[in-house]
């Protein structure tokens, strides 16, 4: 079974810019998180949809942060302007609310790696 | 609020040691609680789970027992080997499809 997968891996780029990250969750999987990770701290939730509608934005910061998720399916999420402190890993996690054995199991992708010089 | 506070690490061992990483939550309601493990240049993939009071999860030699008494959950492991050098990270979701509250991480080292 595919799991969650991102893109890119890693990305550089100057205070000021914008990037975006890209998430495809497990198929069939209606919930979607994105979570931030900086260094030596633990994830953070940024933002959780339910099929293409949000959850959880309350610690989005939305005057730079933007999410969305089209059909319910993949997700993008994006910076702009980056500042310094928007550096760390960036992690798409998908769960199920079906009832099979992994019923709520978040299932985490490898990270984006974001650098902001 | 809800919070997960981990002992700092790095924790270094040798082989076949005795691995206690200590958790404690606050929250109100009644929590799930998990253990993630990242190991290098991989995800974070979920190690073991409870879901309430005096559950004990249990995974690859790994354990740990739902204590709402103490608000602690720590992670244990008889005897460590070298490949279970990574970061753990404790959790606690507080329903099922919620969001997932992470502690800092604590690193372990394990050495031949």
């Amino acid at each position: 079974e595919a799991g969650v997968a991102q893109s890119p891996r890693y990305k550089i780029i100057e205070k000021r810019q914008s990037v975006a990250f890209w998430c495809n969750p497990i198929s069939g999987h209606a919930t979607l998180y994105w979570y931030q990770q900086i260094l030596g701290q633990g994830p953070k939730l940024l933002i959780q949809f339910q099929n293409n509608g949000v959850v959880d934005d309350s610690q989005l910061p939305k005057d730079r942060f933007s999410a969305e998720r089209l059909k319910g399916v993949d997700s993008t999420l994006k910076i702009q302007p980056a500042k310094l402190e928007d550096s760390a890993v960036y992690l798409c996690a998908s769960s199920t609310a079906d009832q099979t054995r992994d019923r709520g199991r978040a299932f985490f992708g490898q990270g984006t790696r974001l650098t902001v010089v | 609020g809800n919070s997960v506070t981990q002992m700092e690490g790095p924790v270094t061992l040798s082989e076949e040691a005795f691995l206690t990483i200590n958790c404690t939550y606050t929250a109100t309601g009644y929590p799930s609680l998990f253990w993630y493990v990242q190991y290098p240049g991989e995800g974070l993939q979920l190690l073991l789970k409870a879901t309430k009071a005096d559950d004990k999860g249990s995974n690859k030699g790994f354990e740990a027992t739902y204590r709402k008494e103490t608000t602690s959950f720590h992670l244990e492991k008889g005897s460590v080997q070298v490949s279970d050098s990574a970061v753990y990270f404790c959790a606690l979701r507080r329903n099922q499809g919620g969001k997932l509250i992470f502690g800092q991480g604590t690193e372990l080292s394990v050495k031949p």
